[in-house]
């Protein structure tokens, strides 16, 4: 079955790590992402990974891909107040184009 | 250039009622889906077009729900007697046809208060 699950919230200091946890359970999965969400504001693309990869790093944004355990992570280094917003996880699976999503992580960032 | 758009951003509706949710894909993006977030959730997909086609339907929740894309460029959602489970956040996203890799650029969404 299709199932994609968040922790509800995260809160951190301002220049301190974040790390979003984000577990599935389709092991067809094709590639994974993360949006991120601002309020009143669309869901805008972070990044992404495919599911042949255990790393992906791109700035600030860390992914990690542990496939075995159906486990996905994204690392925010220097986390900023404008990083405060929810994040979600999608995968895509292999011959649809939907995506399912997560439940979404609220992040706040403590100044 | 001009990202997704979805109009109205704000309906509020009595029970019973019919709606009309308009999206306007990124030009040239020949994929589009509609997605529905209740409060507090992730978007649940409804409904995939590709072209004037709807590929997949499969996330309609009941016959009430229908969407069209008549001419492979603006699509409508149209919801029947509207009910209260129905207030959500509606959210259109767009795509270019990808088999391996198909990045869905989202709308800001239009919210539905059903009364």
């Amino acid at each position: 079955g299709e199932d994609v699950e968040q922790s509800l919230f995260l809160s951190v200091r301002e220049g301190d790590s974040s790390v979003i946890n984000c577990t599935y359970t389709d092991s067809s999965s094709t590639y994974l992402y993360w949006y991120k969400q601002e309020p009143g504001a669309g869901l805008q693309l972070l990044t992404y990974i495919f599911s042949n990869m255990d790393m992906k790093q791109d700035q600030r944004l860390t992914v990690l891909l542990n496939k075995k355990d159906k486990h996905l992570s994204l690392r925010i280094a220097d986390t900023q107040t404008g990083d405060s917003a929810i994040y979600f996880c999608a995968e895509s699976i292999t011959g649809t184009y939907k995506y399912i999503f997560g439940t979404g992580t609220r992040l706040k960032v403590l100044a | 250039g001009a990202g997704v758009s979805q109009t109205p951003s704000n309906k509020v509706t009595e029970k019973g009622k019919y709606v009309e949710l308009r999206c306007d894909p990124i030009s040239g993006h020949t994929a589009l889906y509609w997605y529905r977030q209740s409060l507090g959730q992730g978007p649940e997909f409804l409904i995939y077009f590709q072209g004037t086609g709807a590929a997949d339907d499969s996330g309609l929740p009941n016959d009430r729900f229908f969407a069209v894309r008549p001419e492979g460029s603006v699509s409508t959602l149209k919801i029947q007697r509207t009910e209260r489970g129905d207030s959500a956040v509606y959210l259109c996203a767009s795509s270019l046809w990808d088999r391996d890799y198909n990045e869905q650029f989202f709308g800001p969404g239009t919210r539905l208060t059903v009364l």
